[in-house]
């Protein structure tokens, strides 16, 4: 799988669009681009996935450029809440189950 | 509410003790994960099973046995644990959708370790 990585950590204002961008250089073909949120002592808990281009849903959106070897997760209006930490992910569909590999993430902090 | 529920959500035990988390998920999938996240660190996968079968063992210690006995439910045995294993253990499940899709993780089980 390929290795991701992504900025470790990043502070940001409330109400301020966030972007964070992770890099996958070596993305194979039939991997996905997902994003999780994880809370102190929680389990992570799906943002948004994609494949190409962009995709948004209710909480995010995501960019992915032709290439796919970069991603951008971006988060409109940030409140204090969405303090956590952000993993981007590549992985796929395997035998069954998902294949993926966990980084270290990106610590969002929003600041009054 | 994801779904996935673990007990105990907190366990203190000694070396010598056995203990077991029990994971349990409520959202029909096929497949189902146990990770390891110990402090500061990154998710590590431990196991996961799809169809009840193991289809990964990531060279886990034999002191931490993986147990399926059927789609829904997932067990983690533990015994002779050492003091570094003391970490937060997460259970995860998901469906063979054939393309993408997302793991749904419980709210996972502190462990500490004495």
């Amino acid at each position: 799988l390929a290795k991701t990585t992504q900025p470790i950590s990043m502070d940001s204002y409330e109400g301020q669009e966030v972007n964070i961008t992770c890099s996958h250089n070596n993305i194979a073909t039939n991997d996905y681009i997902t994003w999780y949120q994880q809370f102190p002592s929680q389990g992570p808990r799906f943002i948004i996935q994609g494949y190409k281009t962009k995709v948004t849903n209710e909480v995010a959106s995501l960019f992915i450029p032709a290439d796919r070897k970069s991603s951008t997760l971006s988060l409109p209006r940030v409140s204090l809440s969405d303090t956590a930490v952000y993993y981007c992910l590549v992985g796929r569909q395997s035998g069954g189950y998902q294949k993926v590999t966990f980084g270290t993430g990106t610590k969002l902090q929003v600041i009054p | 509410e994801t779904g996935v529920t673990q007990t105990p959500r907190h366990l203190v035990m000694g070396m010598t003790n056995k203990k077991s988390l029990k994971c349990e998920q409520h959202l029909g999938h096929n497949a189902m994960y146990w990770y390891k996240q110990s402090a500061k660190k990154p998710l590590e996968l431990m196991f996961v099973y799809s169809l009840e079968e193991r289809v990964e063992n990531n060279s886990v210690p034999s002191r931490f046995s993986p147990e399926c006995p059927n789609s829904s439910h997932l067990f983690l045995h533990l015994h002779t644990l050492q003091p570094e294993d003391s970490a937060l253990y997460l259970c995860a499940s998901s469906q063979d959708s054939g393309q993408g899709g997302e793991q749904y993780f419980g709210p996972g089980t502190r462990l500490t370790v004495t």
